[in-house]
């Protein structure tokens, strides 16, 4: 069976630093992979998706880039955080012919 | 562009009777699919049901179901006989099968069962 990773599970960082929150997913090969960010009353905010191995697609210019180095592992980063970073950051994937998504358990992220 | 609106911010209903959860959209696409998510307090969020667009039988699972209304562009969810673990919050998201394979997420329903 499938299983998607995220962590940290909680995070605090200062303004100003760097950030690295990882997702892994174990049990498929190729997924589509997904970066969300989730704010009280405004839902799902897509940031990043992913198709395959360096290809990545922004939805939102900010300050948050992803990578993907490996077939299974999504990275979501930020060279200098803002306040306005904090959130709750989801990561799903999904297999194209099925078109489901499968989230995460999330990382809260507050920065200070 | 897509859009998916929830215009129930928050609802309850006592336990074993049914609640209703609204969804509109708004696409020019005429092949999609629809979906509802769960996520509960425990925060992981799960999916419920789905629907395909070009399907005009409304998809049911268990005390699950929608009430799809393509002309309308509606898309509700339907629980039946609701219980205690019912409570979270419910998102509704589409899907363009234009191959982009983004979700457009709804700003959610958060729903309580009450004994």
């Amino acid at each position: 069976s499938q299983t998607i990773h995220q962590w940290p599970a909680t995070l605090v960082q200062p303004v100003g630093s760097p950030l690295s929150l990882e997702c892994t997913v174990e049990g498929t090969s190729n997924p589509n992979l997904y970066w969300y960010r989730q704010a009280a009353g405004r839902g799902l905010q897509l940031l990043f998706y992913s198709v395959g191995i360096g290809q990545i697609s922004s939805e939102v210019p900010q300050n948050l880039s992803a990578s993907r180095p490996q077939d299974r592992q999504f990275i979501l980063s930020s060279k200098k955080l803002l306040l306005s970073d904090s959130g709750f950051y989801l990561c799903a994937w999904s297999r194209g012919a099925v078109y489901e998504q499968y989230f995460g358990p999330g990382t809260r992220l507050t920065v200070t | 562009a897509q859009t998916v609106t929830q215009s129930q911010p928050e609802m309850s209903v006592q336990e074993a009777e049914t609640v209703t959860l609204s969804c509109t959209y708004d696409t020019s696409e005429s092949n999609y699919y629809l979906f509802w998510y769960k996520q509960p307090p425990s925060r992981q969020m799960i999916l419920v049901i789905r629907q395909e667009a070009y399907k005009q039988q409304n998809a049911t699972e268990n005390r699950f179901s929608v009430n799809f209304q393509k002309a309308a562009k509606s898309f509700s969810l339907k629980i039946s006989d609701s219980q205690l673990g019912d409570t979270a919050m419910y998102f509704c998201a589409f899907m363009t099968t234009s191959g982009t394979y983004k979700y457009i997420f709804g700003t959610g329903t958060r729903l309580k069962v009450l004994a």
